[in-house]
């Protein structure tokens, strides 16, 4: 059964720092991966989406990479700012039919 | 806009009592999806349904049940069965076919009386 964990669970950085966010998978038979926004209270942003057949995707100030082998995917941002205080979640899609798993998220405050 | 309206935002249940939670799309996705999201994990699948008149259980489908009856709708009933219904409920579609992503609502949150 796939297990996605992510770390840290919260992470707390002074505006301008670029940081860097794991999640990690047990079964590297994945469709693709997810890297999602939660506000406090709110649904779901998505972020990126790679799939199983690409490295890395990267939209605006935001960086994902994916390593099947090793079930590693990072989130890059660069030059936080306190806009980007939020909950990050990743989730895979499985290669069986079988749907999205989530990890549990990081919690992400950029102090101003 | 297109997206993903859930309602109502907030809800009470009592003690013996069964709740609908409501999801519309206007995307003109086929996959729809129903998550509980408690405090510190990761969403967890109730129901989703890839067609009309269609669906298939999650990992924690006891206590609730759904229906797809329209294209746009699928409404989750969370039932007296149900003994710990107190969550965060959130509602996703997604195009059909491979490497899509999910789109979200803003939730529901259900809680005990």
């Amino acid at each position: 059964k796939q297990e996605v964990t992510q770390i840290p669970a919260a992470l707390s950085v002074p505006e301008g720092e670029n940081l860097v966010l794991n999640c990690s998978f047990t079964d590297s038979a994945i469709y693709n991966l997810q890297w999602f926004r939660q506000d406090p209270g709110k649904g779901l942003t998505s972020l990126l989406l790679i799939q199983s057949s690409q490295r890395e995707q990267t939209s605006g100030r935001l960086n994902a990479s994916l390593d099947k082998s090793s079930g590693r995917s990072t989130l890059y941002i660069a030059a936080s700012q306190p806009g980007d205080s939020a909950t990050y979640l990743c989730a895979v899609e499985g290669s069986y039919g079988q749907n999205f798993v989530f990890g549990p998220g990081t919690r992400l405050s950029v102090l101003p | 806009d297109g997206g993903i309206t859930q309602s109502p935002k907030y809800l009470f249940r009592k003690e013996g009592q069964n709740v609908t939670l409501s999801c519309e799309q206007n995307l003109n996705h086929d996959a729809m999806y129903w998550y509980r999201q408690d405090p510190g994990q990761g969403l967890r699948l109730i129901y989703y349904s890839q067609i009309v008149n269609d669906f298939q259980k999650g990992d924690i489908a006891e206590g609730y049940s759904v229906s797809r009856e329209k294209k746009e709708s699928f409404p989750l009933t969370v039932t007296s069965a149900q003994k710990n219904p107190t969550a965060f409920y959130l509602c996703a579609s997604s195009p059909s076919g491979s490497y899509q992503p999910q789109h979200f609502g803003d939730g529901t949150r259900l809680s005990i009386l």
